[in-house]
């Protein structure tokens, strides 16, 4: 069956640090890969997504960048976070059919 | 353009049924249903794939009416564990599978 995971769970990180969340996804191939980001009590932000290695389409411009350097890797990153940058960050795949999200990473940004 | 939910929150007794609304000012190529539980990540029930078409998950099921340019979800004899914030996402064309997502219903259920 196919799983999910994010890492880490929670993060609290100094005003421009860099930051590095991964996303890997087990038991599929060809997945089309996304980064959400939920503000606490809103709803989802879409930030990047992925149809395949190397491609990756910015929904919100912003100091954020995404890659994908292996099929079923995707990561999210920055090289200076902002106090606007905390929130709930999502990973999600799907190939046909519904969204699968990750358990998500928490930013705070201090 | 982003689909509009109503009601925006609803509270009731458990066993009260409820009734959740997703529309959009453009035509609708398919709907999905996500449950989120506070602090976790959201979780897929049910997508509709076409006018007309209902289906459901235990006591929670769905309508699409594509004329209309509606989804509605229903919740039939609330149980606690239905509480959380209920989100639709329209997808952007027939095999466009990126959706634009409402801004969520949140739901509580009261013993």
């Amino acid at each position: 069956s196919q799983t999910i995971h994010q890492w880490p769970a929670t993060l609290v990180q100094p005003v421009g640090s860099p930051l590095s969340l991964e996303c890997t996804v087990e038991g599929t191939s060809n997945p089309n890969l996304y980064w959400y980001r939920q503000a606490a009590g809103r709803g989802l932000q879409l930030l990047f997504y992925s149809v395949g290695i190397g491609q990756i389409s910015s929904e919100v411009p912003q100091n954020l960048s995404a890659s994908r350097p292996q099929d079923r890797q995707f990561i999210l990153s920055s090289k200076k976070l902002l106090l606007s940058d905390s929130g709930f960050y999502l990973c999600a795949w799907h190939r046909g059919g519904g969204y699968t999200f990750g358990s998500g990473t928490r930013l705070t940004v201090v | 353009q982003q689909p509009v939910q109503s009601p925006q929150a609803v509270i009731l007794r458990e066993g009260e049924d409820a009734v959740i609304n997703c529309s959009s000012s453009k035509a609708l190529y398919s709907v999905h249903w996500y449950r989120q539980k506070h602090g976790e990540a959201p979780v897929f029930l049910m997508i509709l794939l076409k006018g007309g078409e209902q289906k459901g998950h235990e006591k929670i099921s769905a309508s699409f009416n594509e004329k209309k340019q509606q989804s509605s979800l229903y919740l039939t004899a609330s149980q606690l564990s239905y509480s959380g914030t209920y989100f639709c996402g329209t997808a952007k064309g027939y095999s466009n599978y990126q959706l634009i997502w409402g801004a969520g219903t949140k739901l509580i259920i009261k013993p």
